[in-house]
C-alpha cells in the first residue's frame, strides 16, 4: 500500500547544529507522487513548509531543504544549522497524482531545538 | 489574508452527546477536508468535500458526519460522541486539481470526550 515512515521523535538538537529528519514513502498505487513537508508550531495549525512534485528535483524554505530521490524512495529533511524558533512538529506526506484527496502523512516528528 | 478558521479551539463533551465541530475559509477553495490527529498516527482523514453540498467518506469516517452547506463552511457532527473519539481535529481546504495540492489547515479544535 501507500505509505510514509519518518524519523520517530523527540529529535533534540543544539541551536547551531545541523538536522536531518528521515522520510521514506512506499507510493504503490501513485504514478507520480507529490511530496510534502508540513510543521507544526506550538498552538497552531500545520503550514506548508516545502513541496516537491517532480523526482530528482529539490525544495527549499527556511533554511530547509528536501530532495525527491524516486530511487531510494526518500525525501529527508536537512537543515545545515538550526535554531530555536525551529522547534516544532515536521510531517512528511505523500500527495497522490489523481485524486486529489489521497493524501498520506506520516506520524510527525518531535523537533526540541536546545539555546 | 486567506485563512482557514475552526470554532471551538477546545471542547469538552459527554459520552453520547452531540459535537459540532466547525470550519470556515476564506480561501475560496473547493476542497475541504476534516483530519484527526492522535499520538502514534499521522493524520487520518475523516471526511472531505468537493464543494457546497457534496461530503465524502475518508479513511476512517465511522461515527462521523460532515456537512458543507456552502463553499466557506464545513462542519464534522458527533452524533454519539464517545471517549474513542478525544482527539485533536483538523481543518483544512486546498484549490481543485486531479491531484494533491498543499492544504491549508486550520489551528485545530482539542475535542475531549468524558
Amino acid at each position: 500500500g501507500d505509505s510514509v515512515t519518518q524519523t520517530e521523535g523527540p529529535v533534540t538538537v543544539s541551536e547551531s547544529e545541523s538536522l536531518i529528519i528521515n522520510c521514506t514513502y512506499s507510493a504503490t498505487s501513485i504514478a507520480y507522487p507529490n511530496l510534502f513537508w508540513y510543521v507544526r508550531y506550538p498552538g497552531e495549525g500545520l503550514q506548508l513548509l516545502l513541496k516537491v512534485i517532480t523526482a530528482g528535483q529539490k525544495g527549499s524554505s527556511r533554511g530547509f531543504e528536501a530532495t525527491y530521490n524516486k530511487e531510494t524512495t526518500s525525501f529527508h529533511l536537512q537543515k545545515a544549522s538550526v535554531q530555536e524558533s525551529d522547534s516544532a512538529v515536521y510531517y512528511c506526506a505523500l500527495g497522490h497524482d489523481t485524486n486529489a484527496y489521497k493524501v498520506i502523512f506520516g506520524k510527525g516528528t518531535h523537533l526540541h531545538v536546545l539555546p | 489574508e486567506a485563512a482557514v478558521t475552526q470554532s471551538p479551539r477546545n471542547k469538552v463533551a459527554v459520552t453520547g452527546g452531540k459535537v459540532t465541530l466547525s470550519c470556515n475559509q476564506t480561501n475560496n477553495h473547493n476542497n475541504m477536508y476534516w483530519y484527526r490527529q492522535d499520538t502514534g498516527h499521522g493524520l487520518r482523514l475523516i471526511h472531505y468535500s468537493y464543494g457546497a453540498g457534496s461530503t465524502e467518506k475518508g479513511d476512517i469516517p465511522d461515527g462521523y458526519k460532515a456537512s458543507r452547506p456552502s463553499q466557506e463552511n464545513f462542519s464534522l457532527i458527533l452524533e454519539l460522541a464517545t471517549p474513542s473519539q478525544t482527539s485533536v481535529y483538523f481543518c483544512a481546504s486546498a484549490p481543485p486539481g486531479r491531484s494533491a495540492e498543499t492544504l491549508y489547515f486550520g489551528s485545530g479544535t482539542r475535542l475531549t470526550v468524558l
